[in-house]
């Protein structure tokens, strides 16, 4: 079993829907939660964090962590043809200070 | 704010040379990661540096070496160049003392060894 595993995708989503990515862990010590987003060529730009159950919000972009089932996801709503990239799912265990990643999700908006 | 610099940008070097990777980490940070990615997977940790020494490192053998200097920047040398060493290398930079401590990333520079 992998440490963080995401679906590679790819997920097509409607230009203006929500887009749901979603990530799971194995590290119950897991403290804290990353999701970066990477453009083909290029290299990973943080969108957001999280480390306490629940959702946080900022934007278009809400993350979710439930740390009793081991996930974590990302929803985009009002998707934009811009938001098409791969998502990366990264994980910060118990050693603070290795992130492990997941190997990403390709995200396709159509317009 | 300056940000994460890498260089250089690509590379190309053939089996068996030697190859120097530099990173400025922005301003503000104290601390070093640095990571391998291959097509169509998720960067691997290579290791980390905090206030000039490595604070961690990944599965990857002694051929693949780093030091940060004062100003925080950092280098990455890679002995024994193989195939396999093609890929994006990317430099992120943190400051350790935050909670969550996010990572920061460089342009990466692109490696191919032929």
């Amino acid at each position: 079993q992998k440490e963080v595993e995401q679906n590679s995708g790819p997920l097509s989503v409607p230009e203006g829907a929500i887009a749901s990515l979603n990530c799971t862990y194995s590290d119950r010590g897991s403290q804290s939660f990353f999701w970066y987003r990477q453009y083909s060529g290029k290299s990973p730009e943080l969108i957001m964090f999280i480390y306490s159950n629940g959702d946080k919000e900022d934007g278009r972009f809400t993350a979710q962590l439930n740390k009793a089932s081991q996930y974590v996801s990302l929803l985009i709503r009002d998707s934009q043809p811009s938001d098409s990239a791969t998502y990366l799912c990264a994980v910060k265990g118990r050693s603070n200070y290795q992130l492990i990643w997941g190997a990403g999700t390709k995200l396709i908006i159509k317009p | 704010e300056t940000g994460v610099t890498q260089s250089p940008t690509h590379l190309i070097k053939t089996r068996g040379q030697q190859v120097t990777l530099r990173c400025s980490s922005q301003s503000g940070h104290n601390t070093v990661s640095w990571y391998q990615q291959a097509l169509g997977q998720g960067p691997q940790f290579i290791f980390q540096y905090y206030r000039e020494e490595e604070n961690g490192r990944g599965n990857f053998p002694p051929r693949f070496s780093g030091l940060q200097f004062p100003n925080y920047s950092s280098e990455l040398n890679v002995n024994a160049l193989e195939l396999d060493d093609s890929a994006l290398y990317l430099c992120a930079s943190s400051y350790a003392g935050t909670h969550t401590d996010e990572q920061f990333f460089g342009p990466g520079t692109r490696l191919t060894v032929l």
